[in-house]
């Protein structure tokens, strides 16, 4: 079935440092891609999408590539705040419209 | 217009007992998903609504739980006999339907339902 693995946080980092959280993907063919963020006490909001290979999503700073060859779904930002801390969802739709999400990682962002 | 929205938002309930959670979706959105949010399954689908057309209820963990769409609008998610496995943040999200894989959904803040 369908899975969406993203690296264990948490991951702390200091104001204005670049980030990267790593998100894979197993599906049998072309998902729609998501990243989702939970900041504290609110609920999930999208963050970016791409929905075809090599679509580049992008929102408030971050960015993501689709990528068909490696099945990958990268978060990154160039610099990051201590606002940006909150958990950080990677997802994906296949069928019937239904978010297969990822664990979730804890960025924290010290200043 | 207003986000979805849910109510309650915590509910603590007593094992055995049965559970009414609701969620109003975003006015005009005719698809409507539940989800919930737990520390050992992270986040998981539950049941997904859209217009008039049979849900597709493949992720609802046993025959305890059931869920319910009155008017193509307001949801009711029913949980009998409530396990304490079942404790989880219920989350609710609608989206226009229009779009298919490409929709964005929108999430309301969730129930926090606690089974002592």
């Amino acid at each position: 079935g369908n899975s969406v693995t993203q690296m264990e946080g948490p991951v702390t980092l200091s104001e204005e440092a670049f980030l990267t959280i790593n998100c894979t993907y197993t599906a049998t063919g072309y998902p729609s891609l998501f990243w989702y963020v939970q900041y504290p006490g609110e609920g999930l909001q999208l963050l970016l999408k791409a929905t075809k290979a090599d679509d580049k999503g992008s929102n408030k700073g971050f960015e993501a590539t689709y990528r068909k060859e490696t099945t990958s779904f990268h978060l990154e930002k160039g610099s990051v705040q201590v606002s940006d801390s909150a958990v950080y969802f990677c997802a994906l739709i296949e069928y019937g419209n239904k978010l297969v999400f990822g664990a979730g990682t804890i960025l924290r962002v010290k200043s | 217009g207003a986000g979805v929205s849910q109510s309650p938002s915590n509910k603590v309930t007593e094992k055995g007992k049965d559970v009414e959670l609701r969620c109003d979706p975003i006015s005009g959105h005719t698809a409507l998903y539940w989800y919930r949010q737990s520390l050992g399954q992270g986040l998981e689908f539950l049941i997904y609504f859209q217009g008039n057309s049979a849900p597709d209820k493949s992720g609802l963990p046993s025959d305890r739980f059931s869920a319910e769409r009155t008017g193509g609008s307001v949801s009711t998610l029913t949980i009998q006999r409530t396990q304490q496995e079942d404790s989880a943040v219920y989350l609710c999200a609608s989206s226009t339907g229009l779009a298919g894989s490409t929709d964005t959904q929108y999430f309301g803040p969730g129930t926090r339902l606690t089974v002592l």
